[in-house]
């Protein structure tokens, strides 16, 4: 059975720097783009980065781009959002989704991971 | 970036009443576009890929058709548990982007 676990979401403050993680289990990791897809409270869906199988490929939107950071361990089953200067806008759910091709649907996500950031 | 609108952003229906939900795109997307179902406080639901293909394990009264800019989610006879909102996303070009969702709601 195919899983998706996120961890590492909290309360912040504006500046501050949070870790996802998202643990994948029950299919080949290492064979699979991974994405964040996020959510804000009462809000729509808003893709935010992926990366591709061996992490040579990382695409962001351009309100994260520079401030986050996308990655992988193929090895520990594991894909990452480094999330620095954070601002109130990205208060959100952190969902990570499992990704068919760089341009393709996600079919398996994660249940999510609420990172709040407020002073 | 590619913008995707959606039509209706909410609509009433009923059990067993047709239900037709469209997304446009800013530009041509060809086929690469999906449809998501998402209940509250769920993860979404991949339900359509490629405009037209029903994703494994999800009935046959839901559907999807188009390509280009314009396409259609259609519910068949709608059930109980199809009360939810709806999400396309289309995945031609990055960013991919998401239309802002159509909340289907019991009348």
């Amino acid at each position: 059975e195919v899983q998706l676990e996120e961890s590492g979401g909290g309360l912040v403050q504006p500046g501050g720097s949070l870790r996802l993680s998202c643990a994948a289990s029950g299919f080949t990791f290492s064979s699979y783009w991974m994405n964040w897809v996020r959510q804000p409270p009462g809000k729509g869906l808003e893709w935010v980065a992926n990366i591709k199988q061996d992490g040579s490929e990382k695409y962001y939107v351009d309100s994260v781009r520079g401030r986050f950071t996308i990655s992988r361990d193929n090895a520990k089953n594991s894909l990452f959002l480094q999330m620095n200067s954070l601002r109130d806008d990205d208060t959100a759910v952190y969902f990570c989704a499992r990704g068919e091709g760089s341009n393709s649907y996600n079919d398996y996500w994660g249940q999510g991971t609420l990172v709040t950031v407020s002073s | 970036d590619i913008q995707m609108t959606q039509s209706p952003s909410s609509l009433s229906a009923s059990v067993g009443d047709r239900v037709t939900i469209t997304c446009r795109a800013s530009q041509s997307i060809s086929t690469f576009l999906n449809w998501y179902q998402q209940k509250p406080g769920k993860a979404p639901k991949l339900l359509i890929h490629a405009a037209s293909s029903l994703q494994s394990g999800v009935p046959s009264r839901f559907s999807g058709s188009g390509s280009g800019t314009d396409f259609t989610l259609t519910i068949s006879s709608l059930q109980p548990e199809d009360f939810a909102t709806y999400y396309c996303q289309q995945t031609y070009r990055t960013p991919l982007t998401f239309g802002q969702g159509t909340k289907v709601e019991i009348k």
